[in-house]
């Protein structure tokens, strides 16, 4: 079955460290999105992508960069990690012909110390 | 940009009773609102979408409901279930191929046996 996955699904690291976050999926969609997830804030989108090399900043986008070079993958990183990246972070994709829905992946906890 | 505001933040209820959450919206161009249902330590999945040519939308015990007059859509659940119990999140987009959701900052919901 086609899926979308994400790891590691926690991590510890520490302040001024780089950190990659992974998001593979399966279902050979266009659209791939990640968002953060805080407490009274929701879900937030932090960058985005219609297609290969083709990448977008969301809201939420300093600090962080995303490349894609593949449909399957949209890598995140944090260039210098800051306890205020420590947060719940999803990665979700979706067709471009389908409709909207968004599929999510089960999230990476990513704490920075 | 769009902001969507989402209430109550936490409901508590009986099971068998009805259970509605309320969003609005502040960008009269969107015109496509799914709600999500996050269970505890997974990601959001979609439970029911609603665009702007539809006044109202059922599927069983969930339904959703939307003004565009008045900018404002609602979900309802009947019957409720203590698997029922999770986080809600109502969000906005414009319907295209290349869209972008903004969400509300969530419900949790609590059905009590």
């Amino acid at each position: 079955d086609a899926e979308i996955t994400q790891s590691p699904r926690h991590k510890i690291t520490e302040t001024g460290r780089q950190v990659t976050l992974a998001c593979h999926q399966t279902w050979n969609h266009n659209n791939m999105f990640w968002y953060r997830q805080d407490l009274g804030h929701g879900l937030r989108l932090i960058h985005y992508s219609y297609g290969v090399q083709d990448t977008n900043k969301g809201e939420v986008s300093d600090g962080y960069s995303v490349s894609r070079s593949n449909t399957e993958d949209l890598p995140l990183t944090l260039e210098s990690a800051a306890s205020s990246q420590t947060s719940v972070y999803f990665c979700a994709s979706s067709a471009l012909r389908q409709g909207n829905e968004q599929f999510f992946g089960p999230g990476t906890r990513l704490t920075v110390l | 940009g769009e902001n969507v505001e989402q209430h109550p933040s936490t409901l508590s209820v009986q099971e068998g009773d009805s259970a509605v959450i309320k969003c609005t919206y502040s960008d009269s161009a969107s015109n496509y609102f799914p709600w999500y249902k996050q269970e505890l330590g997974k990601g959001p999945q979609l439970i029911i979408d609603i665009r702007s040519n539809v006044g109202e939308k059922k599927d069983q015990r969930i339904a959703v409901t939307l003004n565009k007059t008045a900018k404002h859509f609602s979900l309802h659940i009947t019957e409720t279930q203590p698997e029922d119990s999770a986080v809600y999140f109502c969000a906005a987009s414009l319907n295209t191929g290349f869209q972008k959701l903004v969400f509300g900052t969530g419900t949790r919901l609590l059905v009590s046996p």
